[in-house]
């Protein structure tokens, strides 16, 4: 079973803090993405990666940076948190191909104080 | 750039009630078309897929059609259980690049 893994389920942070959100995947994925997602807005893309070291920015990059230094891990860092960073991101990988899915994490609820 | 548009929820359904969830889109070419379904408190998982035009997707009673006229891949339940309960995304590779574009999710409540 293809697994995708987020290191927290919750999180309650302070704003300021710098935190990091960690995704692993078990299944060789080339792509891995972060994604947020807000009621009545779904799931938007804040930043994704098609290769080690490699990244681009997704629609709402601001405030954010990732990190992607061996193939099957992907951090998204928040650098100083606020609160309108509250929110549940999404953690995602698939193969290279436009037409392949994405597996999803289960999510991290981060609630910035 | 590509889109896609579903229909505002919350829709609230009996158990055994018949289910449509509308989705249209916007893209270049033909690309493949998703619906993902996402319980509460978790991530989303794949539901159903359909690669090109006319193709059906299939799965746990629901299904969805391709269809390229219309610019539409509507999901359909012929009858509905509360353990449906839940929001469902329709989602499309995006043309520029490699992560799937989604709707704005739609969510499903279903009363016993």
């Amino acid at each position: 079973d293809v697994k995708v893994t987020q290191s927290s389920r919750y999180l309650v942070k302070r704003t300021g803090e710098k935190v990091f959100l960690e995704c692993v995947q078990d299944m060789d994925h080339e792509n891995m993405f972060w994604y947020r997602q807000d009621p009545g807005l779904g799931l938007r893309l804040i930043y994704f990666s098609y290769d080690v070291k490699m990244k681009e920015k997704g629609d709402i990059p601001e405030g954010y940076s990732v990190s992607r230094e061996k193939k099957e891990r992907f951090s998204l860092i928040l650098e100083s948190a606020s609160t309108n960073q509250t929110s549940m991101y999404l953690c995602a990988s698939s193969l290279v191909g436009r037409n392949t899915e994405a597996f999803f994490g289960q999510g991290t609820r981060l609630t910035v104080v | 750039g590509d889109s896609v548009t579903q229909m505002e929820g919350p829709v609230t359904l009996s158990e055994e009630a018949f289910l449509t969830i509308n989705c249209t889109y916007t893209a270049t070419g033909y690309p493949s078309l998703f619906w993902y379904v996402q319980y509460p408190g978790e991530g989303l998982q794949l539901l159903l897929k359909a690669t090109k035009a006319d193709d059906k997707g299939s799965n746990k009673g629901f299904e969805a059609t391709y269809r390229k006229e219309t610019t539409s891949f509507h999901l359909e339940k012929g009858s509905v259980q509360v353990s449906d309960s839940a929001v469902y995304f329709c989602g499309l590779p995006d043309t520029g690049r490699r992560a799937l574009t989604f709707g704005s999710g739609t969510r499903l409540q279903v009363q016993p």
